[in-house]
């Protein structure tokens, strides 16, 4: 069974950095074709992506939020880690991790998602 | 970046009867545009990529259509479970990919 998981603080204060990791089972990220992004949503809105991490370590990032955001992996714990730096207000969303399975193209798969809030 | 444009943003329709969604894209996405289905406090799931195939596990009566820039999510006839906010996603030029604002579906 294929499962995602998404981990870290509820409450994060402006200018903080956020850290979230997605561990993951079921699937391997070594595995030639398999990709993990990440996605938030703030509360009442639209979806956003802002990352991808690929088997092969290739990484890319949203356009307007490129140079806040890093992306790695631990193949061998089976997780993602995603730091999004100087935090604010307007960030406070779920954030949800999904895999791209190989060969595909669509997110098949998401974590139940992680709720942050960004307030002093 | 391209813009996906979904319509109408609300929709009520009563169990049993058929919906269509639709969603635009700024510019061409070829077949390369999925729909996906949330929940309320649930994260969003596949429910068709490639424009028109169903992802695992999906009921026939869930079928998508279109290319280029114009898509549809037909929903031929309405279950009690099957109200839900529905949103489009291309992946044909990234990065970035996008969505649409989503469409919900509610009952009539």
């Amino acid at each position: 069974q294929v499962t995602l998981k998404e981990s870290g603080p509820a409450l994060v204060k402006p200018t903080q950095t956020l850290t979230l990791t997605c561990t993951f089972s079921g699937f391997s990220l070594s595995t030639s074709g398999m990709r993990v992004s990440w996605i938030r949503q703030p509360p009442g809105k639209a979806l956003e992506w802002l990352a991808r991490i690929d088997w092969d370590d290739d990484k890319f990032y949203s356009t307007s939020l490129r140079t806040r955001l890093a992306i790695s992996k631990d193949t061998s714990k089976n997780q993602v880690v995603l730091t999004m730096t100087n935090m604010d207000p307007v960030d406070t969303a779920t954030y949800y991790c999904a895999r791209i399975p190989s060969g595909g193209h669509a997110f098949d798969l998401w974590g139940q998602g992680t709720m942050v809030t960004v307030s002093s | 970046e391209i813009v996906m444009t979904q319509s109408p943003a609300t929709l009520s329709v009563s169990p049993g009867e058929r919906a269509t969604l639709s969603c635009r894209a700024s510019q061409s996405v070829s077949s390369h545009l999925a729909w996906y289905q949330q929940k309320p406090g649930q994260a969003p799931s596949l429910l068709i990529y490639d424009a028109s195939t169903r992802a695992t596990g999906i009921p026939a009566r869930f079928s998508g259509n279109g290319s280029g820039t114009e898509f549809t999510l037909t929903i031929s006839s309405l279950q009690s479970e099957d109200f839900a906010v529905y949103y489009c996603q291309q992946y044909n030029n990234w990065p970035p990919y996008t969505f649409g604002q989503g469409t919900k579906l509610g009952i009539k």
